[in-house]
């Protein structure tokens, strides 16, 4: 039972062009989300999170949005560069799991130069 | 430099064998973790680590053993591998701030069960 669902194991996009990535979860107790990028060979890296509470939290380039009602959140890159290209992972925990993190499936994103 | 260590990068080994694949952090961090990655599941938790001495089972931990005798070091034992084993693992740290604190991941290890 696949918690936290990344859809398109693929994005391509060309570069100085935004790139979006989305999620969405079906358990209501997560409390923060947390996306993660991952080159090949790597293990992962943290880029961006929210809590709950907020449905929006920028870092430079990255935004994270967050829809609570429809359980799904999205990563913009703005504009994407080709060092962008990476396995990008959402990730969620609940306040009270361990601070376990269970991750999607993973997106590749190719940017075209 | 912060980081997570494992060892080894790669291992290749037969059914049975027992291994440990050591993991070492460096940034004083309480919680540690381990991860598996498989084609089409993302990473699922093994096992994890909120101090010393204290450990529990995560989502998938049949067939493995861990422990924790000091902060730093967090070995994933395989008592008796097999083939169903094979994966890419994972080890991470965080400071235990509570949910939502990043966790640092080691550059992976990938055993191959034969």
């Amino acid at each position: 039972d696949q918690q936290v669902k990344q859809n398109s194991p693929s994005l391509s996009v060309q570069e100085g062009r935004i790139s979006i990535l989305n999620c969405d979860y079906t358990n209501s107790m997560f409390d923060y989300f947390l996306w993660y990028k991952k080159y090949p060979a790597e293990g992962p890296t943290f880029l961006i999170s929210i809590s709950s509470i907020k449905d929006k939290n920028e870092d430079g380039r990255f935004t994270v949005f967050l829809n609570k009602s429809a359980k799904h959140l999205s990563l913009h890159i703005v504009p994407s560069q080709p060092g962008d290209s990476a396995v990008y992972f959402c990730a969620a925990s609940e306040v009270f799991g361990n601070e376990k993190l269970t991750f999607g499936t993973g997106t590749r994103l190719t940017i075209i130069p | 430099e912060a980081q997570v260590t494992q060892n080894p990068r790669y291992l290749i080994t037969v059914t049975g064998k027992k291994l440990t694949v050591t993991c070492s952090q460096n940034m004083n961090h309480e919680y540690m973790s381990w991860y598996r990655q498989d084609p089409g599941l993302g990473l699922r938790q093994i096992y994890y680590s909120m101090n010393v001495e204290v450990t529990d089972k995560g989502d998938v931990p049949e067939g493995y053993k861990v422990s924790r005798k000091e902060k730093r070091n967090f070995p994933l034992i395989l008592e008796s591998p097999s083939p169903n084993q094979t994966s890419l693992y994972f080890c991470a740290s965080s400071s235990s701030g509570g949910a939502g604190q990043p966790q640092h991941f080691g550059d992976g290890t990938r055993l191959s069960i034969l």
